[in-house]
């Protein structure tokens, strides 16, 4: 039973182009949240999807950053115009619904370097 | 502080001896839960506890909530190299699911 897969692990683009980050949920698992790290931080909240849905996408930068669930595939997390700012570790989760959310399953992240 | 602020920033002990950390919230919660990452890697979730529960324990792990002080320690036991790792607690105010995380101890274990 594999668990949350995430790839790039690591991802490295220069200033102005686009970084797309893909999120494969556990098996079973209908919700995927997105989460940012900068170094010695903790983890921030930015969007919550489930298929075809974005539930919450308040932690999420209005501009440049974009995020989707299709009915088929893996979680995308896009950010358009890469700055410098935007290096840093992003992690997915996925969880079960409704009480199954308490508990997310976090995947390896992957480390955009933006140069 | 922010919610789900850990203390002590870092902590490094030998192996065999216990590690204590702590944990401070400031909004009504209906669970805390506790992760650890190692560097570079993702976060393992290691136990919930939930707001009607005071203590909890799993293998060397003891975790307690206090509600009142809106506090959570967690007590790792006979520490191994092998704990050496960062660990965070995570609360979810107001029972959502976004998830708020502190900046994290950083345990280190010497052999």
């Amino acid at each position: 039973n594999a668990g949350v897969m995430q790839n790039p692990r690591h991802l490295v683009r220069r200033r102005g182009q686009e970084a797309r980050l893909r999120c494969s949920p556990m098996k079973g698992h209908s919700h995927v949240y997105w989460y940012r790290q900068l170094p010695e931080e903790g983890l921030k909240f930015m969007v919550y999807l489930q298929k075809e849905n974005i539930i919450d996408e308040s932690g999420m930068p209005k501009e440049r950053f974009s995020a989707e669930f299709p009915k088929e595939g893996p979680s995308i997390l896009r950010i358009q115009q890469v700055v410098r700012g935007d290096s840093a570790a992003y992690f997915c989760a996925s969880s079960l619904p409704d009480r199954g959310r308490e508990t997310q399953y976090f995947g390896p992240g992957t480390r955009l370097l933006v140069l | 502080s922010q919610q789900g602020e850990e203390d002590p920033q870092a902590l490094s002990i030998q192996e065999g001896e216990n590690a204590t950390m702590n944990c401070s919230y400031k909004t009504s919660i209906n669970n805390l839960q506790w992760y650890r990452q190692n560097s570079g890697r993702g976060l393992v979730h290691l136990i919930l506890i939930r707001s009607n529960e005071r203590e909890k324990h799993s293998g060397r792990l003891r975790v307690t909530l206090d509600t009142s002080k809106k506090s959570s320690s967690l007590l790792i036991t006979a520490s191994r190299a092998a704990d050496t790792a960062s660990y965070f607690c995570a609360t979810a105010p107001g029972g959502t699911y976004k998830y708020i995380f502190g900046t994290g101890t950083r345990l280190k274990v010497l052999a």
